[in-house]
């Protein structure tokens, strides 16, 4: 079975550099969502989108911004990358009317 | 507003030993109660989720779950340990479908032989 995928898996970026993370959800998941998890802590919702309109916010910096595109794939951009920004980001998928998310293998950002 | 609370951020038990993960929770709302489980630098893999109807969930690899809203918990428990159970669980709560996952801190599994 198909799975979400997230581009790439491993990324390692300067301090003020950008970043672009890229999911793509399974085929037919109108609902995609961002986790943030960082060392040896639990994921932090960041950001939601339902039908390419963001549904719900989290904790997510005024420097990250993401959106979905008519494909339904999404993409999380983060500016002025800072040291702390270094974590494990998910992407989850699910049909609107189910209650069940599935995850991608993550992106691993490592900022030096 | 949800939280959960995952008491014992480690657990260790022998292999063929019962497995119990505490997990409660606060919710505004009637929750949504999920387990995951993360294999180290992997994704989070779903073992059981309860929503309505029935309050014993069974998962996969052998993981049961039981809701209980007096307690407000969603205990996960296995009855033999195998090795291959270690990992880290995590326990979330939603308030619906299509809602964020709101996650406890994780409990650390390790399996003696």
């Amino acid at each position: 079975a198909a799975g979400v995928i997230q581009s790439p898996r491993h990324l390692i970026k300067e301090k003020r550099e950008t970043a672009t993370l890229k999911c793509y959800p399974i085929p037919r998941h109108d609902t995609v969502y961002w986790y943030q998890q960082g060392p040896g802590q639990d994921p932090q919702f960041l950001i939601s989108f339902y039908e390419k309109m963001q549904s719900d916010k989290g904790s997510i910096p005024d420097r990250f911004s993401a959106q979905q595109f008519s494909d339904y794939h999404s993409e999380l951009n983060m500016s002025s990358l800072e040291l702390g920004d270094s974590a494990l980001y998910f992407c989850a998928s699910s049909v609107s009317s189910g209650s069940e998310q599935f995850f991608g293998p993550g992106t691993r950002l490592t900022v030096l | 507003a949800q939280s959960v609370t995952q008491l014992g951020s480690h657990v260790s038990v022998s292999e063929g030993a019962l497995v119990l993960l505490r997990c409660n929770y606060s919710s505004s709302v009637p929750p949504y109660l999920f387990w995951y489980v993360q294999y180290p630098n992997q994704g989070l893999q779903l073992l059981l989720k309860y929503t309505t109807g029935a309050t014993l969930v069974k998962g996969i690899n052998g993981f049961e779950a039981e809701f209980k809203k007096s307690e407000t918990s969603f205990h996960l428990t296995k009855p033999s340990a195998h090795m291959s159970d270690a990992a880290e669980y995590f326990c979330a709560v939603s308030v619906g479908s299509g809602s964020r996952l709101t996650f406890g801190e994780g409990t650390q599994l390790t399996v003696n032989p």
